[in-house]
C-alpha cells in the first residue's frame, strides 16, 4: 500500500527566508498530488494541486515541484511570514479509489516562522 | 457559501454511549467524505460517498462504525458504542466531480472518558 513520508519534526526557519518541506511516497506514481494547510482547532484547507505531467507549479508565493523520478514532492513558501506558520499536509489521490477523489494524507509537517 | 458544516464541534461522552456526528456538504458537491484524525496516525479516511451512495468503507475500523447519506445535503457518522480509542478529531469533506480539491469541515472533536 501507499506510504507517504513528511517530515515529522517542525521546520523553524527566519522570516523572509524560504520554506522547504518535504513529501516522499513510496509506491505507485500518483495522477496528481495536492498539499493542504491546517492551522490548530480548524480544518484543512487546499493550497495547491499538481498533476503527474507537471514538473512545478506556482500560486502567488507557493510554489510545488513533483518528482516521479524520486518520488518526491517539495512545497516551497518564499518571503516566509508568522502567518504561514501551520500544519502543511501532503495528499495523494489512490488510484484504487476509482473515478472519484479518493485522497491518503501524510501526517504533516509544522512550519514555525519566527519573527 | 457557508463551506462544510460540522456538528458538534465538540463532544464529550462515557464509554459505551452512542455518538452521532453530522455533517452539511457544500451545495452541488457530489463526493463526501469522513476522516478522522489522531496525533500519532494523521488522517485517515474512514468512508466516502458519491451521490449519495457508499462507494468504500474499508477505512471504517469497526462495526461499531457506521455512516449514512439519507440526501445530497445530509450525512452521519455513528458509534455504538464508544470507546476512549475513539477519541480523535472527525472531519467531514466534500468535493464537486472531478476537480480533485477537498473542503473540509472545521471537524468535531470527540472525546470518550
Amino acid at each position: 500500500s501507499q506510504k507517504i513520508e513528511q517530515n515529522s519534526e517542525a521546520l523553524n526557519i527566519q522570516e523572509g527566508k524560504t520554506a522547504t518541506l518535504t513529501c516522499n511516497y513510496t509506491n505507485y506514481s500518483p495522477a496528481y498530488l495536492q498539499w493542504y494547510r491546517q492551522d490548530p482547532g480548524r480544518g484543512p484547507v487546499f493550497l495547491l494541486l499538481i498533476r503527474e505531467n507537471e514538473k512545478e507549479k506556482r500560486k502567488e508565493r507557493l510554489k510545488v515541484t513533483f518528482d516521479t523520478t524520486l518520488k518526491q514532492s517539495l512545497f516551497h513558501i518564499t518571503a516566509s511570514q508568522p502567518a504561514d506558520s501551520a500544519t502543511y499536509l501532503c495528499a495523494l489521490d489512490d488510484p484504487y479509489g476509482g473515478a472519484t477523489n479518493k485522497l491518503i494524507f501524510g501526517t504533516g509537517t509544522l512550519l514555525a516562522v519566527q519573527p | 457559501d457557508a463551506g462544510v458544516i460540522q456538528s458538534p464541534r465538540h463532544e464529550v461522552t462515557e464509554m459505551g454511549q452512542e455518538v452521532t456526528l453530522r455533517c452539511k456538504p457544500i451545495s452541488g458537491h457530489n463526493s463526501l467524505f469522513w476522516y478522522r484524525q489522531t496525533m500519532m496516525r494523521g488522517l485517515e479516511l474512514l468512508i466516502y460517498f458519491n451521490n449519495n451512495v457508499p462507494i468504500d468503507d474499508s477505512g471504517m475500523p469497526e462495526d461499531r462504525f457506521s455512516a449514512k447519506m439519507p440526501n445530497a445535503s445530509f450525512s452521519t457518522l455513528k458509534i455504538q458504542p464508544s470507546e476512549p480509542r475513539d477519541s480523535a478529531v472527525y472531519f467531514c469533506a466534500s468535493t464537486p466531480w472531478g476537480t480533485g480539491e477537498l473542503f473540509f469541515g472545521e471537524g468535531s472533536r470527540l472525546t470518550v472518558l
